[in-house]
């Protein structure tokens, strides 16, 4: 049973375009991440929101924390193929560390 | 580079065969994870351990084994490898919840 769903599980765009991706849950969290995964690769982290209704940018990336706990949203402005990968969320509610992943969203961008 | 290293990247085993998986990290965390992923699934964890002596089982930790043989290094063990273990596995380490896992570049298992 997958605790986070994410959508659209694949997404594909032209170079400037924009997108948002989604991770919704009926759980509350206390955390959740979001994470970046290219072919052959592990999961990079990206951010780590907190706190309900958190917004954090990091460049040209916006992640959204909802007000609840219980969902995110990752919009990404003006995508590159650099962009192009697996996006993960993941939830966290035990106090070290354990964290449940959703099955990810696959953004392919191309020029 | 400072992170986490999983030995080997890739392994194909016959069904009933033992292997182990290595997994080390230099950044002197805490906290060590196995997962394994598939595709449509996500991650799902295997087995964790919250601090160096301990051990604990997570989703999915039938058909598996781990040590954690010291703060850096854990690994975990394929007693008797089925095809339902073809999977691509990743360990992790973590310091504080926040902080976010770092992960290994991931060892690709097919059980024929």
């Amino acid at each position: 049973t997958q605790l986070l769903e994410q959508s659209p599980q694949f997404l594909s765009i032209q170079e400037g375009e924009n997108l948002t991706v989604y991770c919704n849950s009926s759980s509350v969290f206390s955390s959740l991440q979001w994470y970046r995964q290219e072919p052959g690769e592990g999961p990079v982290l990206l951010v780590t929101v907190v706190t309900g209704g958190e917004v954090k940018k990091l460049k040209r990336l916006t992640f959204q924390f909802g007000d609840a706990r219980k969902d995110s949203s990752l919009h990404i402005t003006a995508a590159q193929p650099g962009d192009t990968g697996l996006y993960l969320c993941a939830g966290g509610t035990d106090s070290w560390g354990k964290f449940q992943f959703g099955a990810g969203t696959q953004v392919v961008v191309t020029p | 580079n400072a992170g986490v290293t999983q030995t080997p990247k890739f392994q194909v085993l016959k069904t009933g065969q033992s292997m182990t998986l290595q997994c080390a990290q230099d950044m002197n965390h805490n906290s060590m994870y196995w997962y394994r992923q598939d595709p449509g699934m996500g991650l799902r964890l295997i087995y964790y351990s919250a601090s160096e002596g301990t051990t604990d089982k997570g989703e999915v930790p039938n058909g598996y084994n781990v040590s954690r043989l010291n703060k850096r290094e854990f690994s975990l063990r394929l007693e008797s490898a089925a095809p339902s273990q073809t999977s691509v596995y990743f360990c992790a380490s973590s310091e504080a919840r926040v902080d976010g896992y770092t992960f290994g570049s991931g060892t690709r298992l097919t059980v024929v």
